[in-house]
């Protein structure tokens, strides 16, 4: 299964945008990139998730490089409520004995201050 | 859309007890869910995964018979903590898989503390 590196704090001012790195360069051309934030003492909550293509909803924007070999989180107007820990997980493909399984790493703690 | 149920939210019993955890989807079908622990300051470990109908499939290192798990319609399943001890307290994270789809929605997590 593909593993994902991401820098273990980012900061952020409120109103910014908040961009958060992942690297996934052992990625299969058919497994998808996911994006999950978890809050303090709940549970992880989906944000979005791409293949190929750029991605947006009304949470965020994902980018994904040509090679796909990483791919950015955007939160466009970061607010005091994101702050949380952001995970960039590459979800196995169908087929696999792993389908399905999402691998957690420690993710990316994002402080938005005021 | 997509919200997870879990129930309790938190929970307190004596060692050697047994502890039911609820986790329903409550404007979808799953046809399959997960269930995840996480310790203090870790991350999520993935401790099996649920089949609506069928039996569950644990990772490695947990212990099918301590923690029992039963999926028993595409909106509920059920994770019970046998004769639960210290070591087992965790806060307990289900997930849930809409079907037809592949992404995992998860629940708000159960808090379990054994004394």
């Amino acid at each position: 299964d593909a593993k994902t590196t991401q820098p273990p704090s980012m900061d952020c001012a409120e109103g910014r945008a908040a961009n958060l790195p992942c690297n996934h360069s052992t990625i299969s051309g058919n497994e998808y990139v996911y994006w999950y934030r978890q809050i303090h003492s709940q549970g992880p909550q989906y944000i979005i998730h791409g293949l190929k293509n750029n991605e947006t909803n009304e949470m965020a924007s994902l980018i994904i490089t040509e090679d796909r070999k990483s791919s950015t989180l955007i939160l466009p107007h970061a607010t005091l409520r994101d702050t949380a820990v952001y995970y960039c997980i590459v979800r196995p493909s169908a087929g696999g004995t792993s389908y399905g399984k999402l691998t957690f790493g420690q993710g990316t703690i994002l402080t938005v201050h005021p | 859309g997509a919200v997870v149920s879990q129930h309790p939210s938190w929970v307190i019993c004596k060692s050697g007890t047994s502890v039911k955890i609820e986790c329903r989807s409550l404007d979808f079908q799953a046809t399959t869910m997960f269930w995840y622990r996480q310790f203090p300051k870790q991350s999520l470990m993935l401790m099996a995964t649920s089949n609506e109908g069928s039996k569950a499939t644990y990772e490695q290192g947990v212990e099918k018979d301590k923690f029992l798990i039963n999926h028993a319609s595409l909106t509920l399943s059920t994770l019970t903590v046998t004769s639960a001890h210290p070591e087992d307290s965790s806060f307990y994270i289900c997930s849930a898989r809409r079907t037809g789809t592949d992404t995992q929605y998860f629940g708000p997590g159960t808090r379990l503390t054994v004394l």
